[in-house]
């Protein structure tokens, strides 16, 4: 039983552009929902992260909107640059615990 | 301050055997949860180590086993290896505090384990 759905698997997107990822989750309980990116051979890093008690959190070109009714998440990033080239992935876990569910990730090409 | 570590790098085994699987935490942190990510897939938790005692498990079988050692540091120990073993295992530490509550996990560059 997948618990954090992820979407799209893959995005394109010119340099200066906004991408946007989507994740939804099941589970009522979570109440820590992170973002992560990862480049090829590296362990994923923390981006940005959000509790459901604010809709929204920015940081720099980086905003998680968070709809808790819909039990949904996403990530925007403005100004797309080349080096944003990576995978991310959404996670969510009960009070930041370390037992997080991941979504099965994104893979994010922005072209010069 | 030094991040979290993971030794070896890469690692080939064949069907059957064992291995294990080395994290050191970052520094000041007392928690460490371990990670299988399947290519294409995103981690999933396997299970995490608090104070050198399990706290949590994820669905894994009894194969999967840890430790975690009064530096904090850690092994994962898979026995009776399987071809669906193959995958990258990430160690992830964090620290609990005295309330219970957690700080974030900064992930290790993994293990590639490769099971032939």
């Amino acid at each position: 039983q997948q618990q954090v759905k992820q979407s799209p698997q893959s995005l394109i997107v010119q340099k200066g552009g906004i991408s946007i990822i989507n994740c939804a989750y099941e589970n009522t309980a979570f109440d820590y929902f992170p973002w992560y990116q990862q480049f090829p051979g590296k362990g994923p890093a923390l981006l940005i992260a959000i509790r459901p008690d604010v809709s929204e959190k920015k940081e720099g070109r980086f905003t998680i909107s968070f709809n808790k009714s819909a039990k949904q998440f996403s990530l925007h990033i403005m100004d797309s640059q080349p080096g944003d080239s990576a995978t991310y992935f959404c996670a969510a876990s009960k009070s930041n615990a370390g037992k997080s569910t991941f979504g099965d990730g994104t893979t994010l090409t922005v072209k010069p | 301050e030094t991040g979290v570590t993971q030794s070896p790098t890469h690692l080939i085994k064949t069907r059957g055997q064992q291995v294990t699987l080395r994290c050191s935490s970052q520094s000041g942190h007392n928690t460490v949860s371990w990670y299988q990510q399947a290519l294409g897939q995103g981690p999933q938790f396997i299970f995490q180590y608090y104070r050198e005692e399990e706290n949590g498990r994820g669905n894994f079988p009894p194969r999967f086993s840890g430790l975690q050692f009064p530096n904090y540091s850690s092994e994962l120990n898979v026995n009776a290896l399987e071809l669906d073993d193959s995958a990258l295992y990430l160690c992830a530490s964090s620290s609990k505090g005295g309330t219970g509550s957690y700080n974030e996990q900064f992930f290790g560059p993994g293990t590639r384990l490769t099971v032939l």
